[in-house]
């Protein structure tokens, strides 16, 4: 069975850090590619970053770029989220989703998605 | 980047009948080179995270019973719910897959009348 799980999610301070972490199990971690979305209280979805199997494709969206750090261990099986200069529109729940894999490689739809853990930014 | 824009953002249908959900983006999610359209749709419930229903526009994932239906091409697409049953109160997204950033829809919530 597929499992997604993060951990990490806190309070933190406007400018402080937090890393979440995905830990995946029931496949092979090493054949896929990884993503966080978010969702912020009562609102849509947002795609946030994206790592592809081998950490050579890395993607951010404007609204992180500069300050969140995508990154995976494939000897944990785990995908990692680093957040730094935390500010309160970043306060969601945040997803580790598994990407859509097929023959023709790895797509950015998602097919699996964790629980998620919630971020509060706030003073 | 490509905007997606769903309509409309709530529904109310009765049971048994038919719930259509548009989607529409703001540059084709065509991709010429193997003719597939870059999109998908998703389920929320309350306090769950999202549920692939719909991929490559109108293949349905594995276990999303046929009364789900996904349709369109280029800029232009369709989640349809043939006969609407209890559970499927959710918020339904979709989403472009064909180019960074890759944007969710703004969700239409789906209710029973």
């Amino acid at each position: 069975e597929v499992q997604l799980v993060e951990s990490g999610g806190d309070l933190v301070k406007p400018g402080g850090s937090l890393r979440l972490s995905c830990a995946a199990s029931g496949f092979t971690f090493t054949s896929y590619s990884f993503n966080w979305v978010r969702q912020a209280p009562g609102r849509g979805l947002e795609w946030v970053s994206s790592i592809s199997s081998s950490s050579g494709y890395i993607y951010y969206a404007d609204s992180v770029k500069g300050r969140f750090t995508i990154s995976r261990d494939d000897a944990k099986n785990s995908l990692y989220l680093q957040m730094n200069s935390l500010r309160a529109e970043d306060t969601a729940v945040y997803y580790c989703a598994r990407s859509y894999c097929d023959g023709s490689g790895c797509h950015r739809l998602f097919d699996y998605w964790g629980q998620g853990a919630l971020v509060t930014v706030s003073s | 980047d490509i905007v997606m824009t769903q309509s409309p953002d709530s529904l109310a249908v009765s049971l048994g009948e038919r719930a259509t959900i548009n989607c529409k983006s703001s540059q084709s999610v065509l991709y010429s080179s193997n003719n597939k359209n870059y999109l998908a749709w998703y389920q929320q419930k309350p306090g769950q995270p999202p549920k692939l229903l719909i991929y490559w526009a109108s293949l349905r994932e594995s276990g999303v019973p046929d009364r789900f239906s996904g349709s369109g091409s280029g800029t232009d697409f369709t989640l349809t719910i043939s006969s609407l049953q209890a559970e499927d109160v959710a918020v339904y997204y979709c989403q472009q897959y064909h180019s960074s950033p890759y944007r969710f829809g703004q969700g239409t919530k789906l209710e029973i009348k």
